[in-house]
């Protein structure tokens, strides 16, 4: 069963414009929620966990237990964070990570 | 340090034919991890080692078999490739915090 979705395949904004990347999980025991980035031609790398509620880049993303959604939002996309992001799902001591399909982030002049 | 590398970086097989994905990292970490990349899928947890001398299976084991041969490396092993096997391969690692999964720079492998 799909753990992650990641509805949008492909998201196009101009530079300045918000963004938002959604994010729903299905899980029965309490998540531990990620997202990762892959810039163009470097390696998979953890952008943000919702445990340490912090911004990084400017993006944050708040878990929505009600809702079971992790979106990742920035008020003003730079041209710079265009890249493919994933959501990711830990199992309990994380022995398990489960990657939705991802979304490439395209951000415009 | 080198974190997370993976040899070799591309490969074309052979349906029938046989080959290992080598991962070592420098990271002291106790955990690792092989992953595939297809398109609209994300990446799949193949199988999954949390401590030397132990693996367990992830969401897609069938047609693979790993080997963690000491904190360091864990190989992953296609015993007779298919076409579906066709993908890109992905190590990770991560530390006793789990938080954080550090990845290689992936293995691009063709079963024609």
């Amino acid at each position: 069963a799909q753990r992650v979705t990641q509805p949008e395949k492909l998201l196009s904004v101009f530079k300045g414009a918000p963004v938002e990347l959604k994010c729903n999980y299905s899980y029965s025991g309490s998540p531990e929620l990620f997202w990762y980035v892959q810039y163009s031609r470097q390696r998979l790398q953890l952008l943000l966990r919702h445990i340490s509620r912090e911004s990084i880049k400017g993006f944050t993303a708040d878990l929505n237990k009600g809702e079971t959604s992790f979106h990742l939002k920035k008020p003003f996309a730079q041209e710079e964070d265009s890249a493919m992001y994933y959501c990711a799902l830990g199992e309990y001591n994380f022995n398990k990570f489960y990657f939705g399909s991802g979304t490439k982030l395209n951000v415009k002049p | 340090n080198a974190g997370v590398t993976q040899t070799p970086k591309f490969q074309v097989l052979k349906t029938g034919q046989s080959m290992t994905l080598q991962c070592a990292q420098d990271m002291n970490h106790n955990s690792m991890y092989w992953y595939r990349q297809d398109p609209g899928m994300g990446l799949r947890l193949i199988y999954y080692s949390a401590s030397e001398g132990t693996t367990d299976k992830g969401e897609v084991p069938n047609g693979y078999n790993v080997s963690r041969l000491n904190k360091r490396e864990f190989s992953l092993r296609l015993e007779s490739a298919a076409p579906s096997q066709t993908s890109v391969y992905f190590c990770a690692s991560s530390g006793d915090d789990y938080y954080e999964q550090y990845f290689g720079p992936g293995t691009r492998l063709t079963v024609t």
